[in-house]
């Protein structure tokens, strides 16, 4: 049973990069198409950031693309996000994903100096 | 970007009761409509994908139907544990958009 689990720092700096990844436990990154991030704010509900094919190509949200990059390492069976220029409007709750059915359980980022 | 627009945004209902939620897509989507729903501290969790296919394990009491820009999710003699926020979300395209979600609460 695929399981996701992601990690990172849970407090960035405004202007800094929130890094995170997320882990794939118990299957590939080939037993899913898609591999997806998504954020959650009290005010904007859910935002789908991106996805990332496992094959390696990426499609992003256009509010937050030139921000963002997702990434994939087969080697350490994961996928990361990297978001830049970080303000306190991205402090959210961050979810990885597979296209629609695994999740991960969240983790808060919270952007504040 | 399509947008997706759910009502009603709340809901109060009883055990036993029959609830509809609609979710309405600002172009086609086909049927490439899935609903989550979601509790609080947990991750949203799939319920119902291309529109109408119910996810394993989840109770038949939830149904979901629809095509094009109108879609909607049944749930029949709701139970203590479907008090949650239901959200849907196209994925036709990308960015795939979420409606703003309808929090069911109880009456």
């Amino acid at each position: 049973q695929v399981q996701l689990q992601e990690s990172g720092p849970g407090l960035v700096k405004p202007s800094g990069t929130l890094s995170l990844t997320c882990v794939v436990s118990g299957g590939s990154l080939s037993s899913s198409n898609w591999w997806t991030w998504v954020r959650q704010t009290p005010g904007k509900g859910l935002e789908w950031i991106g996805e990332i094919y496992h094959a390696g190509s990426t499609n992003y949200n256009p509010s937050l693309k030139s921000r963002v990059t997702i990434s994939i390492d087969k080697s350490k069976n994961q996928f990361s996000l990297k978001l830049s220029s970080v303000t306190a409007a991205d402090t959210a709750m961050y979810y990885c994903a597979d296209e629609a059915e695994i999740w991960g359980q969240g983790t808060l980022v919270t952007v504040s100096s | 970007d399509i947008q997706m627009t759910q009502s009603p945004s709340s809901l109060s209902a009883s055990v036993g009761d029959r609830v509809t939620i609609t979710c309405r897509a600002s172009q086609s989507i086909s049927n490439f409509l899935n609903w989550y729903q979601q509790k609080p501290g947990k991750a949203p969790k799939l319920l119902i994908y291309t529109a109408s296919s119910l996810q394993s394990g989840v109770p038949s009491r939830f149904s979901g139907s629809g095509s094009g820009t109108h879609f909607t999710l049944t749930i029949t003699s709701l139970q203590p544990e479907d008090f949650a926020t239901y959200y849907c979300q196209q994925s036709y395209n990308t960015p795939r958009t979420f409606g703003q979600g309808t929090k069911l609460e109880i009456k």
